[in-house]
């Protein structure tokens, strides 16, 4: 069955902190994986993209980590932001019938204190 | 650029009462248009998807259908909604013809309250 599974569920940081969020997938046959970013209320905006092949890719502040041998992905925020308070979701595609089919995770909801 | 609305914001409902949920996309043509599902605590659940006009696909049975008269036009629908229908709805699209990697752009979503 193909499951994201994402940790911890809620974080709370100060402003200024670093945090890392983890995700674990069984998807198969893995496609990509990509991390959005979900303010309250509002639709998720694509924050990184990763192929089988890359293993870190960078979108200013954010740094996404993948090991396709294990299964896992990180989502590593520097130097926290108060904007940065979302949920953080980890999305897998898999191939399927001809079109990538997307598994979301339940997300990681992150507060940042001041 | 293009741009994907929702409306409306908002909607309470009562049970068995229709429901009828519009998605445009603008600023671009024949794109991939999908319906979901975001329960409290859930992570996003697809409902529908469409490669075309006329052209829907439903990934699990349910209470809702779909249509795309048009294009760039997707609706979602039910004729008598149940309590379990709660939830926020996320239209998103994404470029035709591009499975690789195919970025999905949400809309703002609907938030509907059955009662």
């Amino acid at each position: 069955k193909n499951q994201v599974e994402q940790s911890p569920q809620s974080l709370i940081i100060l402003e200024g902190k670093n945090c890392t969020l983890q995700c674990n997938y069984t998807v198969s046959p893995f496609s990509n994986l990509r991390w959005y970013k979900q303010d309250t209320g509002r639709g998720p905006v694509s924050l990184t993209i990763m192929t089988f092949s890359e293993n870190t890719k960078s979108n200013g502040r954010y740094t996404a980590t993948l090991d396709a041998d294990t299964k896992q992905s990180s989502l590593h925020i520097t130097a926290s932001q108060l904007s940065d308070s979302a949920s953080y979701i980890c999305v897998v595609s898999a191939q399927s019938g001809g079109y990538n089919k997307l598994i979301f995770g339940a997300g990681t909801r992150l507060a940042v204190h001041p | 650029s293009q741009t994907i609305h929702q409306w409306p914001a908002t909607l309470v409902q009562p049970v068995g009462s229709p429901l009828s949920l519009e998605c445009t996309v603008e600023g671009t043509s024949n794109p991939n248009l999908y319906w979901y599902r975001q329960a409290a605590g859930r992570g996003l659940q697809l409902l529908f998807y469409s490669v075309g006009i006329g052209q829907i696909s439903s990934e699990v049975p349910q209470n809702l259908s779909a249509s795309r008269p048009q294009d760039r036009q997707f609706i979602l629908s039910s004729k008598k909604l149940l309590l379990s229908d709660s939830g926020f709805y996320l239209c998103a699209w994404s470029v035709s013809q591009s499975w690789w990697p195919d970025t999905q752009y949400f809309g703002p979503g609907t938030r509907l309250t059955v009662l």
